[in-house]
């Protein structure tokens, strides 16, 4: 079975602080993503990786930085967290091979406040 | 620009048939996901149209027309575990292969 795990539920960090969101799959997938969601909008791509090392930015890559250094692993680091970066946050991952490429499979969330 | 439109919220009664509509208006298209979503949970995946025409899998069904830039969503014989909301997607060709434009989500509700 398809498991991405994220490894916070719920995050309360201060203004300042640096954040770690991480996030693994096990489906040997190249692709993942890290998206933010807010009430009333879509899911806004912060970054994307298609392979180890390899990164491209998403539509609202500023205040955030992301790490690849494994396959399964995909980390989303918010580097000096201010409020408005209060958010859910969800990763996922995707393979590239046939009908399933883009079927992307989503971790359950990490629900991050910034006071 | 790049637009997905869906309504914001809906309510049905257990037992009846919803449609969900979705449009949208990207610069190409390489295919339409539906994904649902419970509050607090992940989106898990529903279907996927890429050709004209109905997709069926059980009491759900989508709907695809590439020429009107629109979509739909049809749930049969509503359950109470249907409330949720319900997000349309879309890959536009011309981005990269792996990126998916999204809609705010449609949030349904399930009346007895």
């Amino acid at each position: 079975d398809v498991k991405v795990t994220q490894s916070s539920r719920y995050l309360v960090k201060r203004t300042g602080e640096k954040v770690f969101l991480e996030c693994v799959q096990d489906m040997d997938h190249e692709n993942m993503f890290w998206y933010r969601q807010d009430p009333g909008l879509g899911l806004r791509l912060i970054y994307f990786s298609y392979d180890v090392k390899m990164k491209e930015k998403g539509d609202i890559p500023e205040g955030y930085s992301v790490s690849r250094e494994k396959k399964e692993r995909f980390s989303l680091i918010l580097e000096s967290a201010s409020t408005n970066q209060t958010s859910m946050y969800l990763c996922a991952s995707t393979s590239g091979e046939g009908r399933a490429k883009n079927i992307q499979y989503f971790g359950a969330g990490t629900r991050l406040s910034v006071l | 620009g790049q637009n997905i439109d869906q309504p914001t919220e809906m309510t049905a009664t257990e037992g009846a048939i919803v449609q969900i509509n979705c449009t949208y208006q990207t610069s190409g298209f390489n295919g339409l996901f539906w994904y649902q979503q419970h509050a607090g949970e992940a989106p898990t995946f529903l279907s996927y149209n890429v050709l004209d025409g109905l997709e069926e899998k059980g009491r759900f069904s989508s709907f695809l027309s590439r020429s009107k830039g629109y979509s739909y969503l049809l749930l049969k014989e509503l359950q109470m575990k249907d409330s949720a909301s319900y997000l349309c997607a879309v890959r536009d060709a011309t981005g990269s292969n792996y990126q998916l434009i999204w809609g705010a989500g449609t949030k349904l509700i399930i009346k007895p």
